[in-house]
């Protein structure tokens, strides 16, 4: 079965460091990968997907993440926090016929002043 | 584009008091999943509609849940009769299919007393 790990539930930095979100995924087949962000009150809303085109997939409001298939991840990175980053963060892995998203435990991002 | 459509956004019963939460997909969509997330379990996918036919309930807890999808636009979950256990954030989300991103309405948030 599908099994996606997020090390880390609470990851705090400070305003224009570097954003490093990780995640692990277990898969016997070609995976798709996903990361979402969920605000406060809201539902989760797509930041980027990978879909086996690129390993390295660009997605909304600078965040950018790698697949690393020697390492079964796809970790997530910004570059730059700003406020406006301060969510929680959830990847998300599908593959094969399944029809099933797999969810992480979500890592609440904190930035700080 | 109109997203994911999820009513009401807030509902507060009593205990005993039937539940029913709605939900319009994106137009186009062809499958259709409720999740319920809580701080305990998280997200869990409660069941997976493709075409308008039930493919997956194995996620409804109880017989207390039941979910339709009459027809494209349009699906509700029902609860019957509440228990405040059942306290938590009702998601819907819609996708184009197998392995494609799952878009997600802005959740019920249901309280029972």
């Amino acid at each position: 079965a599908q099994s996606v790990t997020q090390l880390g539930s609470h990851v705090s930095v400070s305003e224009g460091a570097l954003v490093l979100l990780r995640c692990n995924y277990s898969s016997s087949v070609p995976p798709y990968l996903f990361w979402y962000v969920q605000y406060p009150n809201q539902g989760l809303q797509l930041l980027l997907k990978y879909t086996s085109a690129a390993t390295l997939v660009k997605g909304i409001n600078g965040f950018e993440a790698e697949f690393k298939k020697s390492e079964t991840s796809f970790h997530l990175t910004k570059p730059s926090a700003h406020m406006s980053d301060a969510a929680e963060y959830f990847c998300a892995a599908g593959g094969g016929s399944n029809y099933k998203l797999t969810f992480g435990k979500g890592t609440l991002l904190t930035v700080n002043p | 584009d109109a997203g994911v459509i999820q009513s009401p956004r807030h509902e507060v019963t009593e205990m005993g008091q039937e539940v029913t939460l709605r939900c319009k997909p994106i137009s186009g969509h062809n499958s259709l999943f409720w999740y319920r997330q809580t701080m305990m379990r998280g997200l869990e996918l409660l069941i997976y509609f493709n075409n308008n036919v039930p493919i997956d309930d194995s996620g409804m807890p109880e017989d207390r849940f039941s979910a339709k999808m009459p027809n494209a636009s349009f699906s509700t979950l029902k609860i019957q009769p509440s228990e405040p256990r059942d306290s938590a954030v009702y998601f819907c989300a819609s996708s184009l299919g197998f392995n494609q991103p799952q878009h997600f309405g802005d959740g019920t948030r249901l309280s029972i007393l």
